[in-house]
């Protein structure tokens, strides 16, 4: 059962930028708690790509910038590139339910 | 390199049981809390069981308590799902991944490869 609401598919042509959603409530990212993102192609291991709302892992291109405000974060993806077409994921904490670690719905972007 | 890598996926039939396995490499084991994440086919990640270092706390997904076990042996490296009681709504790509913590906040990092678990008749 995810709470924290992603879109289900965003697209962009090859260097465009777009950006990803991620929409909680007062008991998640309301609450204070950070968000981390996550890219994950089919049959892979998912990847960290953001950790604490806006830092980067090392390796992790600086076309990824991640942001909080409020109920909400967005991972935003400079200069589009078709190695980006994959799934992303937001995940933080929340604490109302007996949950402890929350994911998106995950959104699905497209290389155009 | 940090490295780890599920095993023990299968078929399996509804109320049957499973122990999936994960080995780590390239850590220090017991200094981290290890996860199972899953994903269900078509669907997105889905939280489903923590276990403290020193396995004093363990942590589950309502949906599986009191039907999986999460264990591990720092001796070996090792992190285990004792699933039992098996559904049809289990079947999912399992995934195992280490928690690290840093200023008050934890993620995931690294995952396995995951696992498949399909639960049919």
């Amino acid at each position: 059962q995810s709470v924290l609401t992603q879109p289900p598919s965003v697209s962009g042509a090859p260097g465009q930028r777009v950006t990803i959603s991620c929409t909680g409530s007062s008991s998640n990212i309301g609450a204070g708690f950070d968000v981390h993102w996550y890219q994950h192609l089919p049959g892979t291991a998912p990847k960290l790509l953001i950790y604490g709302n806006t830092n980067r892992p090392s390796g992790v291109p600086d076309r990824f910038s991640g942001s909080k405000s409020g109920t909400s974060a967005s991972l935003a993806i400079a200069g589009l590139q078709a190695e980006d077409e994959a799934d992303y994921y937001c995940q933080s904490y929340d604490s109302s339910l007996s949950v402890f670690y929350v994911f998106g719905t995950g959104t699905k972007v497209t290389v155009l | 390199e940090v490295q780890l890598v599920e095993s023990g996926g299968g078929l399996v039939k509804p109320g049957g049981s499973l122990r999936l396995s994960c080995a780590a490499s390239g850590f220090t084991f017991t200094k981290y809390s290890m996860t199972w994440v899953r994903q269900a086919p078509g669907k997105g990640l889905e939280w489903v069981s923590s276990i403290t270092g020193s396995s004093t706390h363990v942590y589950y997904t309502d949906s599986v308590k009191g039907r999986f076990t999460i264990s591990r042996d720092n001796a070996k490296n090792a992190l285990f799902l004792q699933m039992s009681s098996l559904r049809a709504e289990d079947t999912a790509v399992y995934y195992c991944a280490r928690i690290y913590c840093s200023g008050g906040t934890c993620w995931f990092d690294p995952w396995g490869q995951g696992t498949l678990v399909t639960v049919s008749s």
